[in-house]
């Protein structure tokens, strides 16, 4: 059962343009939301977390939304730019656990 | 500052044949470890996770191991390997709020 999904395996967005990518959860009991980025060959890099006590939490060109109530969260990264082109990972964390779980990763394109 | 070293970067190995990947981090002490594999289409699976020395915890019933004999090194292993053992191996390190991953390992199992 897969705790954290990305439905999307891929994302295609205009450089300049927004990319907004999707996350869903199913466990109640996570407190933490966590966004990797990773390039190929190498190790995931954190990007950016946000608390369950939080609706938004921005760090430059990048936003993690957190709506709680659908049990669903967002990146956003405005503007797009080429260096974006990653995989990105949705991950989550349970209360008093260290262990992050997973999502299946979005591969996003940003095209010139 | 605090690393984490793999090695090797790359192996292509025979089925049926022994594995030993390694992992060493450096700049702190008694740091919880984990080891990940990110196969084709799957993301990234927790493998095993260590909070000390001699202290491993399998996530996945599977064909590997894992030791930690020093306190900043972390050993994934197995007796044979199977086709399906392909992927991409990448240790971690717990943070404050997060984890911290190495370079990664790819296994090739031909």
């Amino acid at each position: 059962d897969q705790q954290v999904k990305q439905n999307s395996p891929s994302l295609s967005v205009q450089e300049g343009r927004i990319s907004i990518l999707n996350c869903d959860y199913t466990n109640s009991m996570f407190d933490y939301f966590l966004w990797y980025k990773k390039y190929p060959a190498e190790g995931p890099t954190f990007l950016i977390s946000i608390s369950s006590i939080k609706d938004k939490n921005e760090d430059g060109r990048f936003t993690v939304f957190l709506n709680k109530s659908a049990k669903h969260l967002s990146l956003h990264i405005v503007p797009s730019q080429p260096g974006d082109s990653a995989v990105y990972f949705c991950a989550a964390r349970i209360v008093g656990d260290d262990k992050i779980i997973f999502g299946k990763g979005t591969r996003l394109h940003i095209l010139p | 500052s605090q690393t984490i070293h793999q090695w090797p970067a790359t192996l292509v190995q025979p089925v049926g044949s022994p594995l030993s990947l390694e992992c060493t981090v450096e700049g702190t002490s008694n740091p919880n470890l984990y080891w990940y594999r990110q196969a084709a289409g799957r993301g990234l699976q927790l493998l095993f996770y260590s909070v000390g020395i001699g202290q491993i915890s399998s996530e996945v019933p599977q064909n590997l191991s894992a030791s930690r004999p020093q306190d900043r090194q972390f050993i994934l292993s197995s007796k044979k390997l199977l086709l399906s053992d392909s992927g991409f191996y990448l240790c971690a390190r717990q943070g404050q709020e997060t984890q911290y991953f190495g370079p990664g390992t790819r296994l090739l199992v031909l």
